[in-house]
């Protein structure tokens, strides 16, 4: 079965970190981007990260700017966000997608991982 | 950074009637416009890409039109299985990625 798999999540106390992993099953990654979204519990969602297909091109929102980093790994057909120095409002589930480079709407999404920020 | 504001909040549409789905852009966006349907507990789902081409295995009751900073996304009969929330989102500018606050689509 095609699939994009999230984990790592779990909670984590304020100023913590975490590497939440996408790992895809049944296909290669290596031709796509991955981007990452959060949905805090109720709300909609938010764009925070991307990785290129080469590894290099990286891109975050302002939110999380300085605190998270995003990157691939090609031989394992997985992508990874490090996040750090969090807050409570990074309390959220975080999704991974794929896109091509160049088409920006992102059509197929991970399960989900949820990481929660509290002392 | 472009703000996407999306009509109403909640839609209340009895099954096989119509239901159309707002967005509206804080400035043009051309056509770079995607729809999403997320169910409880659900990852999203790509509904609409380029404001008006249906994604693979999408059905036909689902359609897009717009463009500039009007969009909107009609179901022409709703199923049972179409009672979600509708997130649109733009992607003009790379990486200035926004959505939308969402619109819940429940059952009258």
């Amino acid at each position: 079965e095609v699939q994009l798999v999230a984990s790592g999540g779990g909670l984590v106390q304020p100023g913590g970190s975490l590497r939440l992993s996408c790992a895809a099953s049944g296909f290669s990654l290596n031709p796509y981007a991955v981007t990452w979204v959060r949905q805090a519990p109720g709300k909609g969602l938010e764009w925070v990260s991307d990785v290129g297909t080469d590894g290099v091109h990286t891109y975050y929102a302002d939110s999380v700017k300085g605190r998270f980093t995003v990157s691939r790994d090609k031989s394992k057909s997985t992508g990874y966000l490090q996040v750090s120095s969090l807050r409570a409002e990074d309390t959220a589930i975080y999704y991974c997608a794929t896109h091509r480079p160049g088409n920006n709407w992102f059509a197929s999404w991970g399960q989900g991982t949820l990481v929660t920020v509290s002392s | 950074e472009t703000v996407l504001t999306q009509s109403p909040a909640t839609l209340s549409v009895s099954p096989g009637e119509r239901a159309t789905l707002s967005c509206r852009a804080s400035q043009s966006i051309s056509s770079n416009l995607a729809w999403y349907q997320q169910k409880p507990g659900q990852a999203p789902r790509l509904l609409i890409y380029g404001a008006s081409t249906r994604a693979t295995d999408i059905p036909a009751r689902f359609s897009g039109s717009g463009s500039g900073t009007e969009f909107t996304l009609t179901i022409s009969s709703l199923q049972s299985d179409d009672f979600a929330v509708y997130y649109c989102q733009q992607y003009n500018i790379w990486p200035q990625i926004t959505f939308g606050g969402g619109t819940k689509v429940d059952i009258k």
